[in-house]
């Protein structure tokens, strides 16, 4: 089983739909969790750390469920903008964090006018 | 923007050569760990400097080394390269621990021939 696991899409949404994506992680023992987005032959940059609690951050929000061990986040109103792969995000914990990031392959997602 | 540079931004190779990629980390971060993106993968952890050395590794050969020096910058060293060495190469800084968020610089592109 892979360590993060997202469906890769991909996504073809209309502009202003919501769209919801998942992703599962394996170790139970993670510590933090994160969406980062990616744009076409850029570097990833955070979108957006993920609370037991749950969190938003204007259209979008992000929900984590450590029983079923599942990431998820909503983008409502989605703009043309919002183009973009999304990365689920993963900090083991292991060794205060030594161990490094661990991602998922993304979800591709294209907003069309 | 991350504050977080890389060079150079694009690099060709041929197999069995050695490449070095260089990173300055964002200002206050003492933490640069590494990664490598296969094109339509995630980030891979390669490795993590703290303090100026090695302190957590991913899956990757022992000819995959680095060093950070005492202003944070760091280095990542590649002998013997092989065509799956292809990949964007990213680099990241973040304070140290496992919640702390890593910031990305915008990657070195290495093509292998």
């Amino acid at each position: 089983r892979k360590e993060v696991e997202q469906d890769p899409g991909p996504f073809n949404v209309p502009e202003g739909a919501t769209v919801a994506f998942n992703c599962t992680y394996s170790n139970s023992a993670s510590q933090s969790f994160f969406w980062y987005r990616q744009d076409c032959r850029k570097e990833p940059k955070l979108l957006m750390s993920v609370y037991s609690s749950g969190n938003e951050d204007g259209r979008f929000t992000a929900q984590l469920n450590r029983a079923s061990q599942y990431i998820s986040l909503l983008i409502r109103d989605s703009k043309l903008s919002d183009s973009a792969t999304y990365l689920c995000v993963v900090n083991k914990g292991e060794r205060g964090g030594a161990d490094g990031l661990t991602f998922g392959k993304g979800t591709h997602l294209i907003i069309q006018p | 923007e991350t504050g977080v540079t890389q060079s150079p931004t694009h690099l060709i190779k041929t197999r069995g050569q050695q490449v070095t990629l260089r990173c300055s980390s964002q200002s206050g971060h003492n933490t640069v760990s590494w990664y490598q993106q296969a094109l339509g993968q995630g980030p891979q952890f390669i490795f993590q400097y703290y303090r100026e050395e090695e302190n957590g590794r991913g899956n990757f050969p022992p000819r995959f080394s680095g060093l950070q020096f005492p202003n944070y910058s760091s280095e990542l060293n590649v002998n013997a390269l092989e065509l799956d060495d292809s990949a964007l190469y990213l680099c990241a800084s973040s304070a140290v621990g496992a919640r702390k968020t890593q910031y990305f610089g915008p990657g070195t592109r290495l093509l292998v021939l």
